[in-house]
């Protein structure tokens, strides 16, 4: 079965400082796609970034960037400048091609300190 | 209208009520969700529904039925529930899976926060 762990439950970063969350996966499949969604209080679950497994370019989106390292399963997200309302939960998620389910980690709390 | 639609926001029911759940998607999309969001555990995936057709129901407890009368719309219905059933609900929606090329992601709702006395 996939799995997939988020062992940060809690991370802190100074304003416009760079802080990289950690996410590693399991499974046996080769197509697969990989999220990282953001929760702000307000509940709403935002997707962040996509990283689609048979691309080996590292997505970026603005100040977002993930390292995808296939091989070791690994997909972390870095964000740099970090702002006051980068602040939320983070939830790191992967879905196989021709599934329907998504499957999240446990999440890690980002706190942003001015 | 905002992509994914959820209500009510907040639901406070005592274990012998009925009550349901609505979502709705404005984004076109073929497959809706289920999932529940409990403190200090990983998101829960409860039911999948794909034109209609259920096609994941994830071992929920038969107090929680679903029901999807097209692919826009998506309902909880909630009986007899227990307290440890309170979480926050979320839906979602996203296109027909397996599409190479197509995002994979899904669009949530802002969930509904349940809590059962």
């Amino acid at each position: 079965a996939q799995t997939v762990t988020q062992s940060q439950p809690e991370m802190s970063v100074q304003e416009a400082e760079t802080v990289t969350l950690s996410c590693t996966y399991d499974t046996s499949e080769s197509d697969y796609y990989l999220f990282w969604y953001k929760q702000p209080p307000s509940r709403q679950m935002i997707l962040v970034i996509r990283q689609e497994a048979y691309k080996q370019q590292n997505a970026t989106e603005n100040r977002f960037s993930v390292n995808f390292q296939k091989a070791a399963k690994s997909f972390s997200l870095k964000i740099s400048d970090s702002q006051l309302g980068d602040a939320a939960m983070y939830f790191c998620a992967y879905r196989r091609y021709n599934t329907d389910k998504l499957i999240f980690g446990t999440g890690t709390r980002l706190q942003v300190f001015p | 209208e905002t992509g994914v639609t959820q209500t009510p926001r907040h639901l406070v029911m005592g274990m012998t009520n009925k009550k349901s759940l609505k979502c709705e998607q404005h984004l076109g999309h073929n497959a809706m969700y289920w999932y529940k969001q409990s403190a200090k555990k990983p998101l829960e995936l409860m039911f999948v529904y794909n034109f209609k057709e259920q096609t994941e129901n994830n071992s929920v407890p038969s107090r929680f039925s679903p029901e999807c009368p097209n692919s826009s719309h998506l309902f909880l219905h909630l009986h007899t529930l227990q307290p440890e059933d309170s979480a926050l609900y979320l839906c979602a929606s996203s296109s027909s899976p397996g599409l190479a090329g197509e995002g994979g992601e899904l669009f949530f709702g802002e969930g509904s926060r349940l809590t059962v006395l």
